[in-house]
């Protein structure tokens, strides 16, 4: 159970284009999914935090309109890379919060790959 | 804000030998602490997840102690194997994760 998926595994596409992400629990209803993002060789760093049926919340230093979210429902969230650059290549990972409350653990899908040409 | 050190940043063990990683946390006001392994270019897997209110757990190899009050945890991983080779991550959950810049650890056949 608590599986997460995410599509596509690994994205190439030209700068200027826009790439979107999916992020999919597959058993469970997720109320609370977050969206982190990897350079090589570095840690995972929170991007936002994305609650089903309302705005995103997003860390210090992320750009909101550079990262569109949306959890339009409670098994979908999106990422949405605007007029991806180079910089943006990234490792990016998203996890679901199956309960409602504070503290619960979070299942984290497989990752997306961009490379930005 | 949640600030997490590990301590080595890398390590080499042949087989058989013992591992000990390390991981600190600056607000010990967390609801609980996990491991995770991280193979290179995949996602994460969870190892242990330690609930603020203990202060072990445990599966087969892997044991992780953790300290809340002095804001510390502990993963040992006994006789270790070539396939424990990977980074290990923790995090420190305060309803967001942090996470830790890892150990990567690396076993000797």
């Amino acid at each position: 159970g608590a599986v997460v998926s995410q599509h596509p595994s690994w994205v190439i596409c030209k700068s200027g284009t826009s790439v979107k992400i999916e992020c999919r629990s597959l058993d469970f209803q997720a109320t609370t999914m977050f969206w982190y993002r990897q350079f090589p060789k570095q840690s995972l760093m929170l991007m936002a935090t994305s609650n089903e049926g309302s705005k995103a919340t997003y860390e210090q230093g992320v750009e909101k309109d550079k990262f569109l979210i949306n959890h339009a429902s409670l098994t979908l969230s999106t990422l949405t890379v605007t007029s991806a650059h180079p910089e943006d290549s990234s490792f990016y990972i998203c996890s679901a919060v199956p309960g409602p409350g504070d503290g619960d653990t979070q299942y984290f899908g497989p990752g997306t790959r961009l490379t930005v040409l | 804000k949640q600030e997490v050190t590990q301590i080595p940043a890398a390590l080499s063990v042949p087989e058989g030998e013992n591992l000990v990683l390390n991981c600190s946390f600056t607000d010990s006001a967390i609801y609980n602490l996990q491991w995770f392994r991280q193979d290179p270019g995949k996602g994460l897997t969870s190892l242990l997840l330690i609930q603020s209110s203990q202060r072990e757990q445990t599966s087969g190899r892997l044991n992780a102690s953790l300290d809340k009050s002095s804001g510390r945890s502990t993963l040992y991983i006994a006789a270790s194997q070539p396939g424990d080779s990977a980074t290990y991550l923790c995090a420190a959950n305060d309803y967001k994760l942090s996470f830790g810049a890892g150990t990567t650890v690396t076993v000797r056949a």
